[in-house]
C-alpha cells in the first residue's frame, strides 16, 4: 500500500522553542494532507487540512499562528509547533490522501506519528 | 455535528472471533473505515466499505454495514495475540473530493492466550 513517512518519530524540546514535523508521501502525490493530534487513550482530533500550494484550513479552536502548516510540494507537508509549551506535548499524526491512480478516493494513509514532549 | 461511537474495550481469547461495533450519525457518509493502531504507532488501514455495500470480507476480516441503523461492525476470525491493538472506525464526510474523516474513540482489543 501507499507509504506515508513522518519525521521525527519522537522529539523532546525545551519550552519556548519551535519544533518542525515533516510528513512525506513516498510513492504517490498528495494534494491534501491532514494533521491530527492524539492524547493518550483518546481518538484522533483533526487539527488542520493542508492543501498543496494554498493555505491550510484549520479546525475550530486550533491556533493557526501556533501550529504553522506548509505544504510546499505534492509530497511534503510540515507542521511547526511554535513557542512550544508543556501542554503541547502530544502524539501528532499526519495522513495523506491520494486523489489519483488506483487509490483514488479510497483512503488517506497515515504516518507513524511523532511523539512531542515539551519540557 | 457528525458523531462516531464505539465501545472502549473488548477482551477475547486467542482463537475466538472478535466483533467490534461502531455507530455513526451521518447518513450521507460515502465511505466507512476500520483502522488498527498499535502502541506508539500511526494508524494502519485494515479495510473500508462503500456505503452502498452490506458486507465486505477480506481474509480474517468481515465488515458488516447496516445503513438503516447506521451500524458498522468488524469481525476478526481466529483472533491472535498479534491482533491486540486499538481499533478505530471512521466515516468520511461528504464533500468536495471527499470530506474529512470522523473517528470513533477507539476500541481496545485485548487477546488473551
Amino acid at each position: 500500500g501507499a507509504v506515508v513517512s513522518q519525521h521525527p518519530s519522537w522529539v523532546i524540546c525545551k519550552s519556548g522553542t519551535s519544533v518542525k514535523i515533516e510528513c512525506r508521501s513516498l510513492d504517490f502525490q498528495a494534494t491534501t494532507m491532514f494533521w491530527y493530534r492524539q492524547f493518550p487513550k483518546q481518538s484522533l482530533m483533526l487539527m488542520a487540512t493542508s492543501n498543496e500550494g494554498s493555505k491550510a484550513t484549520y479546525e475550530q479552536g486550533v491556533e493557526k499562528d501556533k501550529f504553522l502548516i506548509n505544504h510546499a510540494s505534492l509530497t511534503l507537508s510540515t507542521l511547526t509547533v511554535t513557542s512550544a509549551h508543556p501542554e503541547d506535548s502530544s502524539f501528532y499524526i499526519c495522513s495523506a490522501r491520494d486523489l489519483g491512480g488506483i487509490l483514488m478516493n479510497t483512503e488517506a494513509f497515515f504516518g507513524q506519528g511523532t511523539r512531542l514532549t515539551v519540557v | 455535528g457528525e458523531d462516531v461511537e464505539q465501545s472502549l474495550f473488548l477482551s477475547v481469547r486467542e482463537g475466538d472471533s472478535s466483533v467490534i461495533n461502531c455507530t455513526y450519525t451521518d447518513s450521507s457518509s460515502t465511505y466507512l473505515y476500520w483502522y488498527k493502531q498499535e502502541p506508539g504507532a500511526g494508524l494502519q488501514l485494515l479495510t473500508y466499505i462503500f456505503s452502498n455495500m452490506d458486507m465486505k470480507q477480506d481474509q480474517r476480516l468481515t465488515v458488516l454495514l447496516n445503513k438503516k441503523d447506521k451500524h458498522l461492525s468488524l469481525r476478526i476470525a481466529d483472533t491472535q495475540t498479534g491482533d491486540s491493538a486499538i481499533y478505530f472506525c471512521a466515516e468520511r464526510e461528504k464533500g468536495n473530493q471527499g470530506g474529512k474523516l470522523i473517528f470513533g474513540q477507539g476500541t481496545e482489543l485485548s487477546v488473551k492466550p
